[in-house]
């Protein structure tokens, strides 16, 4: 079956240390989109892909980063987690030409 | 600007109770699409609905119905006979239309945390 691919579910890394989350995708949509979502929020756009061109939300820090090497992967890149950084993170995709975001099923940051 | 308003944090029912959960917009685009999404426990978003501004007609599939009006700005939705399974947190989100190319952003309600108890 087509579908968004989030490797892995659960992460743990400590204070300060690199980690990068991955998300794949069968779909061979065109947009992909990075969301963090903390404890009983809504879904915050970290950043999206439009094929290769990236679009950064004004208020992603600078700590985060991403990679879209092909259509199929995405990566999300933190450089030096911090506390506040534990989250879901949520990978989506879209088709260019239709609405509906498909997402992933999330890996859970944890940050020690 | 662009806003989603869902105005019940948590909802509790008991099993076969019907339920609604609200949400209100606020647009200035005449053009724009509205969506619900579930989130079980599990944490992956489940698209359910998308519904575009053109088209009022309510939708029922299966135990699920959308009600869209414009006149009130709201597109409520509807879960008959309620089954546990049915626990989760329910988002309802507005498509904005971002000037760059096709990319449309979500804007997200709060969401509305639905349990339903045996």
């Amino acid at each position: 079956d087509a579908m968004v691919i989030q490797n892995p579910r659960y992460q743990v890394t400590q204070f300060g240390k690199p980690v990068t989350l991955s998300c794949s995708q069968t779909l061979n949509h065109n947009v992909m989109y990075w969301y963090q979502q903390k404890s009983s929020q809504a879904p915050k756009l970290l950043f999206h892909y439009y094929d290769k061109d990236f679009n950064n939300e004004a208020d992603t820090p600078d700590n985060f980063q991403s990679r879209r090497p092909n259509t199929s992967f995405c990566f999300l890149d933190i450089r030096s987690p911090g506390l506040g950084d534990a989250a879901m993170y949520l990978c989506a995709t879209r088709r260019l030409g239709e609405n509906e975001q498909y997402f992933g099923p999330g890996t859970r940051l944890t940050v020690t | 600007a662009q806003k989603v308003t869902q105005a019940q944090t948590e909802i509790s029912v008991v099993e076969k109770e019907d339920v609604t959960l609200d949400c209100v917009y606020e647009t200035r685009d005449t053009t724009y699409y509205l969506f619900w999404y579930k989130q079980p426990p599990s944490g992956e978003l489940v698209f359910l609905i998308r519904r575009n501004s053109f088209d009022e007609q309510n939708e029922i599939s299966g135990r699920y119905s959308w009600n869209f009006q414009k006149s009130t700005s709201s597109f409520n939705f509807t879960i008959t006979a309620s089954q546990v399974v049915d626990s989760a947190v329910y988002f309802c989100a507005l498509s904005e239309t971002l000037s760059a190319g096709n990319n449309r952003k979500l804007i997200w309600g709060l969401g509305t945390s639905l349990a339903v108890n045996p």
